[in-house]
């Protein structure tokens, strides 16, 4: 199986500071997911990429930046965290072609106090 | 834009029962998945399915019915362990983005 890391796993910051999200797939696979879910709204699409240097908006962009640095590497920063953006945020990827499985990350849990 | 349906969106089941979760869409399928969820927890997939045909996994099996534009996951003889959450989530098309449902909330008891 696919295997997609994040880090932190958990990350508490006061509202207007930086945080950065770091997501990780080890299986060459072109498209990158970030979400968030929140109770009352399941899981939302920020951004994806589908490959190095590529970036999409998704349906929630607004606060967030995305960088794919490489293959493997995607990126999720929130230049002045604010206290909406308390989320469980997850990473994904998924191979090019027809209806290829997606595989999620475990989860960053991100408080904004 | 595109809409995935999920029901029931809470099921109390005794250990042992059968149970079936609905999904809907409205608009063509190119691929659907099942993942469960515990509170707080990673998404982990159950099932995959590149087309409308039947998957299997274990005490899993995923249906459709692609005239209703709805499918189905049968959980048989359910275990206290099967609590949590379970989601769908469908493809419209091989570059299109996968559109979730609010899932479906199972809890088994003794």
């Amino acid at each position: 199986e696919a295997a997609v890391t994040q880090s932190p796993r958990n990350k508490v910051t006061v509202t207007g500071g930086n945080v950065t999200l770091s997501c990780r797939q080890t299986n060459s696979h072109n498209y990158m997911y970030w979400y968030r879910q929140d109770t009352g709204h399941g899981l939302r699409l920020i951004h994806y990429s589908y490959g190095a240097g590529n970036l999409q908006i998704g349906d929630v962009p607004d606060g967030y930046k995305a960088t794919r640095t490489t293959q493997e590497d995607f990126f999720l920063l929130l230049e002045l965290a604010s206290p909406s953006q308390t989320s469980l945020y997850f990473c994904a990827s998924r191979d090019w072609g027809e209806g290829a499985e997606q595989f999620f990350g475990p989860g960053t849990r991100l408080t904004v106090l | 834009g595109q809409q995935v349906q999920q029901s029931p969106a809470s099921l109390v089941l005794q250990e042992g029962e059968n149970a079936e979760l609905q999904c809907t869409y409205s608009t063509t399928l190119n691929s659907m998945q099942w993942f469960y969820q515990r509170p707080g927890g990673r998404l982990v997939s159950l099932l995959y399915s590149p087309s409308w045909a039947e998957q299997r996994g274990g005490r899993l099996t995923s249906s459709a019915a692609s005239n209703e534009s709805r499918s189905s996951l049968h959980i048989s003889s359910s275990q206290i362990t099967d609590s949590g959450t379970y989601l769908c989530a469908m493809r419209a098309s091989s570059f299109s983005k996968l559109v979730f449902g609010q899932g479906t909330s199972l809890s088994v008891v003794p």
